[in-house]
């Protein structure tokens, strides 16, 4: 089966310009999930999908990052206007609506605002 | 909410010998607990996972203990190989409405020939 796909790979921009970013969960995975992972951390979420609907956001800036899941397969996560600090990759993961499930993780953006 | 934290923050072991890592989690109702390996510039990997009706899983060489009492669990590797040489990550979660998985802070593990 295919795994998670982002696009694009590695991304440099300079501060206060926008960016985005798109994920392709597996195919049949409800649930998407965006995380944030600056070097040396672990991932933090920023929002979470189940379908088309927003299951949690409560960590996502929402005075500049936005995400979307339109028709509750694809998504994109868009920064505007980016700062030093978004520097970090991120990642989408998937997994199936069920509990207890495996989220499985795409290769990751690597975001460099400079 | 929920935080994880994770120790030792690096850890080097020589080829052979077991390496621990220990996370303990604030939330009583977390339920859930994977661990995932992260190989340098790659995308973290489930290795194990356990939940909260059992005490411990193991699978090779890998094992997983937990303790809901104390709210901490472990990763036990034995019989460390080079390529066990990783990001260990653990998480906890509530396994209700989609897992919103919580992630301490990451253990380099070196596994040195």
């Amino acid at each position: 089966e295919a795994g998670v796909a982002q696009s694009p790979r590695y991304k440099i921009i300079e501060k206060r310009q926008s960016v985005a970013f798109w994920c392709n969960p597996i195919s049949g995975h409800a649930t998407l999930y965006w995380y944030q992972q600056i070097l040396g951390q672990g991932p933090k979420l920023l929002i979470q999908f189940q379908n088309n609907g927003v299951v949690d956001d409560s960590q996502l800036p929402k005075d500049r990052f936005s995400a979307e899941r339109l028709k509750g397969v694809d998504s994109t996560l868009k920064i505007q206007p980016a700062k030093l600090e978004d520097s970090a990759v991120y990642l989408c993961a998937s997994s199936l609506v069920a509990v207890f499930n495996e989220q499985f993780f795409g290769p990751g953006t690597r975001l460099t605002v400079l | 909410g929920e935080n994880v934290e994770q120790h030792p923050s690096t850890l080097s072991v020589q080829e052979g010998d077991s390496a621990v890592i220990k996370c303990t989690y604030s939330d009583s109702a977390s339920n859930y607990f994977p661990w995932y390996k992260q190989e340098l510039g790659k995308r973290p990997q489930l290795i194990i996972d356990i939940r909260s009706n059992v005490g411990e899983k193991k699978d090779q060489r890998i094992a997983v203990t937990l303790n809901k009492t104390a709210k901490h669990f472990s990763l036990h590797i034995t019989e460390t190989q080079p390529e066990d040489s990783a990001v260990y990550f653990c998480a906890a979660s509530r396994a209700l409405g989609g897992q919103n998985f919580v992630f301490g802070p990451g253990t380099r593990l070196s596994v040195l020939p």
